[in-house]
């Protein structure tokens, strides 16, 4: 199957920092990129969709000036959590899909991101 | 209500043994199911679609009932290495807006 891979794995930083995390289809071209966080116990929630060249979409709830997302080419999202508090610690997860607007659209997980904010 | 609801589990079995996870969403406009497994500080691998007629893999069956919006998982046979988070998905057009459950928790045990 597809791999996409994240970057980092894992991050420690301290409050008020920004954290940048990188997600790459390393065999494929990804049209639309999507980024997750799952906190412990708890299910995958959807952040943002992201497509190539164009403005992430974000779901309700979650602010774009904090999680910045830039999906300047068909095999790289990058999430960035600028001025990270404790709050935000969480494992980050990426997926990526290789259709385009119609038809069963597989999407394939990267291993994640586990940031923890001190 | 959340969009898609799992059996809180956990659910401890031992080797061997039948389990089965029941899922339902609450969105009448899902087209697509899927059940992930999640091990531990992992990411979700897909472990199987979900068709309206029902599908098996191997000891792993699928169920689906649109009209009750209801989505099980039946695992027979179990065994040591399915120890994992189970995840009900369902998606609507193109599965670009998967929803997912909390999961389930399963531990099988010698």
């Amino acid at each position: 199957g597809a791999v996409v891979s994240q970057h980092p794995s894992r991050v420690i930083c301290k409050s008020g920092t920004s954290v940048k995390i990188e997600c790459r289809s390393l065999d494929f071209q990804a049209t639309t990129m999507f980024w997750y966080r799952q906190f412990p116990k708890k299910s995958l929630m959807l952040m943002a969709t992201s497509n190539e060249g164009s403005k992430a979409t974000y779901e309700q709830g979650v602010e774009k000036d904090k999680f910045l997302i830039n999906h300047a080419s068909l095999t790289l999202s990058t999430l960035t959590v600028t001025s990270a508090h404790p709050e935000d610690s969480s494992f980050y997860i990426c997926s990526a899909t290789t259709a385009g607007t119609s038809g069963y659209n597989e999407q394939f997980f990267g291993p994640g991101t586990r940031l923890t904010v001190l | 209500r959340k969009e898609v609801e799992q059996d809180p589990g956990p659910f401890n079995v031992p080797e061997g043994a039948t389990v089965a996870f029941n899922c339902t969403y609450s969105n009448s406009a899902s087209q697509s199911f899927f059940w992930y497994r999640q091990d531990c500080r992992k990411e979700p691998k897909l472990l199987m679609s979900v068709y309206s007629s029902g599908n098996e893999d191997g000891r792993f069956t699928a169920q689906l009932n649109r009209a009750s919006q209801y989505i099980s998982l039946l695992i027979r046979d179990s065994k040591l290495s399915d120890s994992a988070t189970y995840l009900c998905v369902v998606a609507t057009y193109n599965n670009n807006d998967m929803r997912f459950g909390a999961g389930t928790r399963l531990t099988v045990k010698p």
